[in-house]
């Protein structure tokens, strides 16, 4: 069982350009979850989606969007870059209410 | 809304010394608890979990205890070891709404033979 994927590992973008991180999970959980990790500020909650074809914003939603056209799959575009997305970012699933979130890897993203 | 308050790093530990993490939440209501653990180049993995209050978690040596009436969640282990070298998160999930996770800073712990 492979768990959360996400892609890429690691990526430099320049500045105004769109860029989509991909997240795969293969538990047939639920929600899932995008958070962004920053130095001094640990982990802040982008978007989230509590099922398929629904979705919601966290705590720093600005200059990003989220689609969940099915339970496996949920991508975070950053349709136009700056360098304050310069960031860790994190994709995380859990299954039923109250179950442990389960996180990817990360994509680390550097924008100049 | 909820916040968690963590001991600011970075700690330096000897191996096989006494290690103590502190962790204070701000919540409404009885949220559940967690620690998470990130390995250096890796993602954040689960290391314990309390769900309600005098619930002790443990996992690997390490233990915590949620205690209500000091809004604590703070993470021990007896003996480190070298391996235990990782970032250490502190997070709770509020039981109202949606199920997301509030994390602490994070604690940098580097253990030296």
């Amino acid at each position: 069982i492979a768990g959360i994927t996400q892609a890429p590992t690691s990526q430099i973008l320049a500045a105004g350009r769109r860029m989509t991180l991909r997240c795969t999970q293969d538990m047939r959980h639920n929600a899932m979850y995008w958070y962004r990790q920053d130095l001094g500020l640990g982990l802040r909650l982008i978007h989230y989606s509590n099922t398929a074809g629904t979705t919601g914003k966290g705590e720093v939603p600005d200059g990003y969007s989220v689609s969940r056209a099915n339970t496996d799959d949920f991508p975070l575009t950053l349709a136009s870059a700056v360098p304050s997305q310069t960031s860790v970012y994190f994709c995380a699933s859990s299954g039923e209410k109250g179950d442990t979130q389960y996180f990817g890897p990360g994509t680390r993203l550097t924008v100049l | 809304g909820d916040s968690v308050t963590q001991m600011e790093g970075p700690v330096t530990l000897s191996e096989e010394a006494f290690l103590t993490i502190n962790c204070t939440y701000t919540a409404t209501g009885y949220p559940s608890l967690f620690w998470y653990v990130q390995y250096p180049g890796e993602g954040l993995q689960l290391l314990l979990k309390a769900t309600k209050a005098d619930d002790k978690g443990s996992n690997k040596g390490f233990e915590a205890t949620y205690r209500k009436e000091t809004t604590s969640f703070h993470l021990e282990k007896g003996s480190v070891q070298v391996s235990d070298s990782a970032v250490y998160f502190c997070a709770l999930r509020s039981n109202f709404g949606n199920e997301k996770l509030t994390f602490g800073t994070g604690t940098r712990l580097t253990i030296i033979p």
